[in-house]
């Protein structure tokens, strides 16, 4: 099975401040997505990462909030900036690890006080 | 953009039983149909896929039908386990290399 990893699992985080999310895919892919799930929710996509060029972003998600870096065909961040409680959410990666479905991470729980 | 819906949003079976989940989606281009598997605590997990070329899939218990003119698709799980209990997402997108999206979710519960 796929194997994608993120880092931090979890993070307690104060209301201004920013976190980075990391994710590390065992092979090389093109695209990666990222991924937001807020409590009892379902996943709503934030943005996808292609490798070279800027993130596209969904509607209701912005660059500056959600800046996201993709540095080579296996590596992700995610950043979440000047946080609020509503911004507690799990955010998850996925890829498609060149297998034609697309796996995701554990999943990064996110708690904002 | 593309929109999916998932019916029910709970559903408890009996141990042995049989459940079904039912999606509906509403981007004709849409070609892709992922089913995941949420545990508490874990990403979600593919357990199952369908593409527009084929209208059955089957793995063991688990089952995916689609109507592409209906634009929907449904999971058929049988012989129900305990372990079967989790929350399924039905998702939709252009291919499976592109960006899928999520129906609300079903919460299944599998009684003993």
């Amino acid at each position: 099975s796929a194997v994608i990893s993120q880092k931090p699992s979890r993070d307690i985080c104060q209301r201004g401040t920013s976190l980075t999310i990391q994710c590390q895919v065992d092979s090389q892919v093109t695209m990666m997505f990222w991924y937001r799930q807020q409590p009892g929710q379902s996943l709503t996509l934030i943005a996808t990462a292609n490798q070279g060029s800027e993130a596209t972003y969904e509607s209701g998600f912005v660059i500056d909030k959600f800046p996201i870096s993709r540095p080579n065909l296996t590596f992700s961040t995610l950043t979440v900036s000047n946080m609020s409680p509503e911004d507690s959410s799990i955010y998850l990666c996925s890829g498609d690890r060149g297998q034609e479905t697309q796996y995701f991470g554990p999943g990064t729980r996110l708690l904002v006080l | 953009g593309e929109n999916v819906e998932q019916h029910p949003s709970t559903l408890s079976v009996q141990e042995g039983d049989s459940a079904v989940i039912k999606c509906t989606y509403s981007d004709s281009a849409s070609n892709y149909f992922p089913w995941y598997k949420q545990e508490l605590g874990k990403g979600p997990q593919l357990i199952i896929d369908i593409r527009s070329n084929v209208g059955e899939k089957k793995d063991q218990r688990i089952a995916v039908t689609l109507n592409k003119t209906a634009k929907h698709f449904s999971l058929h799980i049988t012989e129900t386990q305990p372990e079967d209990s989790a929350v399924y997402f039905c998702a939709a997108g252009g291919t499976s290399y592109d960006k899928v999206i999520f129906g609300p979710g079903t919460s299944l519960s599998v009684i003993p």
